[in-house]
């Protein structure tokens, strides 16, 4: 089973700045099969991106994600206030289809 | 457009089986590469994978409680249902379901979520 680890656990920015997220594995991950969900309280996750760096329809174009092997990153470039959330890092390339512990980004 | 819903008792008391249905519209489990998945998240923490059926019939279960999981899927009633056995308070969570496009391995569309509690 693939390990993701998610790192920071919180963090706190101000709308406006840089946000990145990274989601590390503990073996290696297609980068067809890296995902990263975002979620809010109370709702469902929604696709954000998928194969480590395409953005899901309708995702505005301040989501970026990169990365390869072992190592994935989530960029949010500027803040905005609806994108304080919880994001969620997923591999579908080996059953089972796990994911990351989270990473929540507050308002500081 | 694709939506999912699932339905189900709210609570179920230690040891009970719980039976979970998704019902979805928008697309067909019998067209090449679709998926639907349940996942959970207990209260407060993560996204937990449990299980995928795929359009072939095809179940991949999480190894940790593939001895309580059971999916099966009725095409024609456009259902996907999970029974998960002998239930305990730590399986208390709300349930998804989720939808994996035929061309993509990630699940793009996902149900509201049912929360269950299991308490006797």
């Amino acid at each position: 089973e693939i390990v993701l680890t998610q790192s920071p656990g919180t963090l706190s920015l101000s709308p406006g700045e840089r946000a990145t997220l990274s989601c590390r594995a503990s073996q290696s991950v297609s980068s067809s099969y890296l995902v990263w969900y975002q979620q809010k309280p109370g709702q469902a996750p929604r696709l954000l991106i998928y194969g480590a760096s395409s953005r899901a329809t309708g995702i505005p174009d301040r989501f970026r994600g990169s990365g390869s092997g072992t190592d994935f990153t989530l960029t949010i470039s500027r803040l905005e206030p609806e994108d304080f959330a919880v994001y969620y890092c997923q591999q579908c390339g080996s059953s089972p289809w796990t994911f990351g512990q989270g990473t929540k980004v507050e308002i500081k | 457009q694709i939506t999912l819903k699932e339905s189900g008792p709210t609570l179920v008391k230690p040891t009970q089986t719980l039976t979970l249905t998704c019902t979805f519209s928008g697309f067909s489990l019998s067209t090449s590469g679709v998926g639907v998945g349940w996942i959970r998240q207990p209260p407060g923490k993560a996204l937990e994978w449990l299980v995928l059926i795929y359009w072939d019939d095809d179940k991949r279960y999480s190894p940790s409680l593939k001895s309580r999981l059971t999916i099966t899927k009725d095409t024609s009633k456009n259902q996907v249902v999970l029974t998960m056995t002998n239930m305990d308070p730590v399986d208390t969570a709300t349930y998804y379901c989720a939808h994996r496009s035929w061309n993509l391995d990630a699940f793009d569309i996902w149900g509201q979520g049912t929360m269950v509690t299991v308490s006797s």
